[in-house]
Parts: structure tokens; C-alpha cells; sequence
């Protein structure tokens, strides 16, 4: 099956810098990478994600990148505030396992003032 | 208006009970699942059902029974309850059950198993 991993466990910026989270997939079939943002006390929520016929997306201050030969992919947080503060999950699926999603073991950001 | 709504918030029970968790979706969407995150925050799928027919088991004890009495409603049943089932259960919902789709999580659950 699905194995995601994910770094770093930890992270902490200073508001305005950036942050950059990474993770890599183990199976070539997947083809759906979504990142979720947890919040304390809340479900995780759909941030932002991209298919694997895509090499970037962008929306706003987030991008994520995917490199299919080597089989990862990265969340971009630029100018990056408090607000931004959360754990952050990325996951894997492929078509016709029925949207089952491999997540990564998440990422602690802190945003400092 | 909770999108998808689980109860209780909070359920807190001593070894050996059987306790139930109640997931509701006003999203009209076809696929539920049920997701477990441990302390360390690790989230990995239990189960999922795709118009009230189960389409994920993933290898969770059969003391773990999840009921679709319709598609908009996807309820967690646990017998026996041990103190590793003790954890963050959540409740999800997506348009797509094929693959490829966001999933809308409830809150969570926090079980403490004693």
C-alpha cells in the first residue's frame, strides 16, 4: 500500500518568512495529493492540492509542487502569519481506490511575531 | 450550518463498554468515511461507504462496526472498548468516492478509554 512521509515533524518561522513542508510517496499509481491544515481542536480542512498532470499550482500566499520521478511533492507558505499556525497534513490517493487518502505523519508551524 | 456533524464531542468510558459516535453530512454527498488520529496525530482511514455501501475496511478489529442507515448519515459502533481505542475519531464526507476528491471533516470525537 500508500506510504506518505513527511518533514519536518516540527517548524517554526518568524511572521514573513516562509515555510516549506516536504513529503514523498511510495506509490507510482497515486495521482492526488491534497494538503490539509488542522487547527487545534478542529477537523482538518482542505488547503490546497494537485493532480498529477500538474507540476505547480499555485492560490494566494500557498503553492505546492510535484515531482512525480522522484515521487515528491512540497507546500510553499510565503510571508507567512500567526494565523498560519497549525499542524498541516499531506496525503496521497489514486483514482479508483476509492478516495482512500494516505496521509503523512503532519507538521507542527509555528508562526513567531 | 455544520456542514458534517459528529456527537459526542467528548465521551470519556471505562474498559469493556460499548459506546456508539454519530456522524451526520447535509453536504448531499455520496462517501463517508471514518478516520482514527492517534496521540501523535498520525490520521489513517477506518472505513468508508459510498451510498450506504461499505467500499474501505481497513483491517480495524471487528469490535468496530460502522452502520449507514442512509447515505447522509454514517455512525461509528465500538464493543468492548479497550484502552488503545482511545483517540480522535473523525467523521468525513466527499462528492467523489472514486478518488481525487476533498474531503469535508466533522470536528472529531476525542475517546478516553480508562
Amino acid at each position: 500500500g500508500e506510504n506518505v512521509e513527511q518533514h519536518p515533524s516540527t517548524l517554526s518561522v518568524q511572521e514573513g518568512d516562509s515555510a516549506v513542508i516536504k513529503c514523498t510517496y511510495s506509490d507510482s499509481a497515486s495521482n492526488y495529493f491534497p494538503w490539509y491544515k488542522q487547527e487545534l481542536g478542529k477537523g482538518p480542512q482542505l488547503i490546497i492540492d494537485i493532480r498529477s498532470n500538474v507540476g505547480e499550482k499555485k492560490d494566494q500566499r500557498i503553492a505546492v509542487t510535484l515531482n512525480k520521478t522522484a515521487k515528491h511533492f512540497s507546500l510553499h507558505i510565503t510571508e507567512t502569519q500567526p494565523e498560519d499556525s497549525a499542524v498541516y497534513f499531506c496525503a496521497a490517493s489514486r483514482k479508483g481506490g476509492g478516495n482512500k487518502l494516505t496521509f503523512g505523519t503532519g507538521t507542527q508551524l509555528k508562526v513567531e511575531l | 450550518d455544520t456542514a458534517v456533524s459528529q456527537t459526542p464531542k467528548y465521551l470519556v468510558t471505562q474498559m469493556g463498554n460499548d459506546k456508539s459516535i454519530k456522524c451526520e453530512q447535509n453536504l448531499g454527498h455520496d462517501t463517508m468515511y471514518w478516520y482514527k488520529q492517534d496521540s501523535k496525530k498520525f490520521l489513517k482511514i477506518m472505513f468508508s461507504y459510498n451510498n450506504k455501501e461499505l467500499i474501505i475496511n481497513e483491517t480495524v478489529p471487528n469490535r468496530f462496526s460502522p452502520k449507514s442507515p442512509d447515505k447522509a448519515h454514517l455512525n461509528l459502533h465500538i464493543n468492548s472498548l479497550e484502552l488503545g481505542d482511545s483517540a480522535v475519531y473523525f467523521c468525513a464526507s466527499s462528492h467523489d468516492g472514486l478518488g481525487g476528491g476533498e474531503l469535508f471533516f466533522g470536528e472529531g470525537s476525542r475517546l478516553t478509554v480508562l
